[in-house]
C-alpha cells in the first residue's frame, strides 16, 4: 500500500533550526512537495523536490532521497509566525498526491 | 476573484439531506480536486477532474459526487449526508502534471 510518515508533532525555540522528517512509501514517484498549514486555514505551497539533493529557498530548504525514499524540510531562524503544521505529500505515477497526516510545529519563545 | 472560492464556509446539516459545497476558481487551470482533512489522519482525495468534463474517483468517494461543466467550477454533492461525512472539505485547482495545487479556504461541514 501507499504510506507518507511523518512525526506528528515537534517543538522547537523561536531563532533555532528545526528539521522535520517525511518517508515514503508509493506506487510510482512524480516528486514530493511540502506544505505549510495553519490552524484554520488552507495548505499553502513551500516546495517541490523531483531529484535527489537540497533545493533552498529562503529560510525553507526542502531534501530529497528517491533510493531511501526519504525528504526533510528544514526551518531556520524560527519564528513565532512558523507555529504550524506542515504536510508533506508525494505525487505517484496517476499524478494524484498522497499526503501524510502532518507534523504540527509548536514554537517556544 | 482571484485564486479559489467556496461556499459556504461552514454548515450544520441533518443527517439525510442534500448538500452542495461549491467551488470556483479564475486561473484557468485544467485540474481540480476536492479533499477532506480530518484530524490525524492527511488529506483524503474525494474526487478530481483533469479537464472540463471529465471527473474520476479518488482514494474515499463514496456518498459524494461531482461535476465538471466548464473550467471554472468544480461543485460537490453529498446526496444523502451521514455523521461520518464531519469534516473540512478543500476545493484545489492545478494547471494539471506535477504542478502545485492551490486550495480554497475550506468548507466546515457538521452532519448531526
Amino acid at each position: 500500500g501507499q504510506n507518507i510518515d511523518q512525526p506528528t508533532e515537534m517543538t522547537a525555540t523561536e531563532g533555532a533550526i528545526v528539521q522535520i522528517n517525511c518517508t515514503y512509501q508509493t506506487s510510482g514517484f512524480n516528486g514530493l512537495f511540502w506544505y505549510q498549514q495553519h490552524a484554520g486555514e488552507a495548505p499553502t505551497f513551500l516546495s517541490y523536490n523531483v531529484l535527489d539533493g537540497l533545493e533552498e529557498k529562503g529560510r525553507f530548504s526542502s531534501f530529497l532521497s528517491r533510493s531511501k525514499g526519504y525528504s526533510y524540510l528544514l526551518l531556520k531562524e524560527l519564528q513565532m509566525k512558523d507555529s504550524a503544521s506542515y504536510l508533506c505529500a508525494v505525487m505517484d505515477s496517476n499524478y494524484q498526491l498522497i499526503w501524510g497526516a502532518g507534523t504540527k510545529l509548536i514554537i517556544k519563545p | 476573484i482571484a485564486g479559489i472560492t467556496q461556499a459556504p464556509t461552514s454548515q450544520i446539516l441533518a443527517a439525510g439531506r442534500r448538500m452542495t459545497l461549491r467551488c470556483t476558481q479564475d486561473m484557468r487551470h485544467n485540474a481540480m480536486y476536492w479533499y477532506r482533512q480530518d484530524l490525524g489522519l492527511g488529506l483524503r482525495l474525494i474526487h478530481y477532474s483533469n479537464t472540463a468534463g471529465t471527473t474520476g474517483k479518488g482514494e474515499v468517494p463514496d456518498g459524494y459526487s461531482v461535476s465538471r461543466a466548464n473550467t471554472d467550477d468544480f461543485p460537490l454533492t453529498l446526496a444523502s449526508a451521514v455523521p461520518s461525512q464531519t469534516s473540512v472539505y478543500f476545493c484545489a485547482s492545478s494547471d494539471g502534471g506535477a504542478g502545485e495545487q492551490f486550495f480554497g479556504p475550506g468548507t466546515r461541514l457538521t452532519v448531526l
